[in-house]
């Protein structure tokens, strides 16, 4: 089945810089990645999500890329501000029958925006 | 709309006991998810299911069984529980595999 890996687990950055997250993928059928916020003691959230045929997306300070080729996605947030911090969640789907009607979910990482 | 609503919200177990986790969403969706979140960790795929009458195992289904009657409700059963279970449930609804999920605010289960 998928196998989906989020690096880094914890990111720490200075107010009103970038922070990019990273994901690979282990199916090549994979084609849909979305990416979820989860603030403390609520459920996450979509935030941004991108289908393979697009190579980007953007959403005012957030974007996302995909690499199909190298089976890697990337989270981009611009201009951070502390209500950014939170736990981001990476994930991906395929459409093959095998693999199912659901999505796999990267372990996470952990966004601090330091003020 | 209330969206995907959860309850209880908190719960003690004793080890062996049973509950239901209820789990009803308001949107129509037809596909529903159950998920368990250990602390630091990310989300498990326990059940999932794509239409009434229809389930199916995800990752870690031991120990847990599912049914979904109808479209709105989709309740996950502990039969015995077990302190490995102690962890955070979330459901989740949507309309399709590759459409925005929607989590309900999650059930904290403590198994002592």
């Amino acid at each position: 089945g998928e196998n989906v890996e989020q690096h880094p687990s914890t990111l720490s950055v200075q107010e009103g810089d970038s922070a990019v997250i990273k994901c690979t993928y282990s199916d090549s059928a994979s084609n849909y990645f979305p990416w979820y916020k989860q603030e403390l003691g609520k459920g996450p959230q979509l935030i941004i999500d991108i289908r393979s045929n697009v190579g980007e997306k953007k959403d005012q300070r957030i974007a996302v890329t995909l690499n199909k080729t190298a089976k890697h996605f990337s989270l981009h947030i611009t201009e951070t501000q502390p209500e950014d911090s939170a736990v981001y969640f990476c994930a991906a789907s395929s459409e093959k029958k095998s693999s199912g009607d659901k999505l796999t979910f990267g372990t996470g990482t952990r966004l601090a925006v330091r003020p | 709309n209330a969206g995907v609503t959860q309850t209880p919200k908190f719960r003690i177990l004793k080890i062996g006991q049973s509950m239901t986790l209820q789990c009803t969403q308001d949107m129509n969706h037809n596909y529903m998810y159950w998920y368990r979140q250990d602390p630091g960790m990310g989300l498990k795929l326990i059940y999932y299911s794509v239409g009434a009458g229809i389930t199916d195992k995800g990752e870690v289904p031991n120990g847990y069984n599912v049914s979904r009657s109808t479209t709105e409700d989709f309740p996950l059963r502990l039969e015995l529980a077990a302190p490995s279970q102690t962890s955070v449930y979330f459901c989740a609804s949507s309309y399709s595999i590759r459409n925005e999920q929607f989590f309900g605010p999650g059930t904290r289960l403590t198994v002592l």
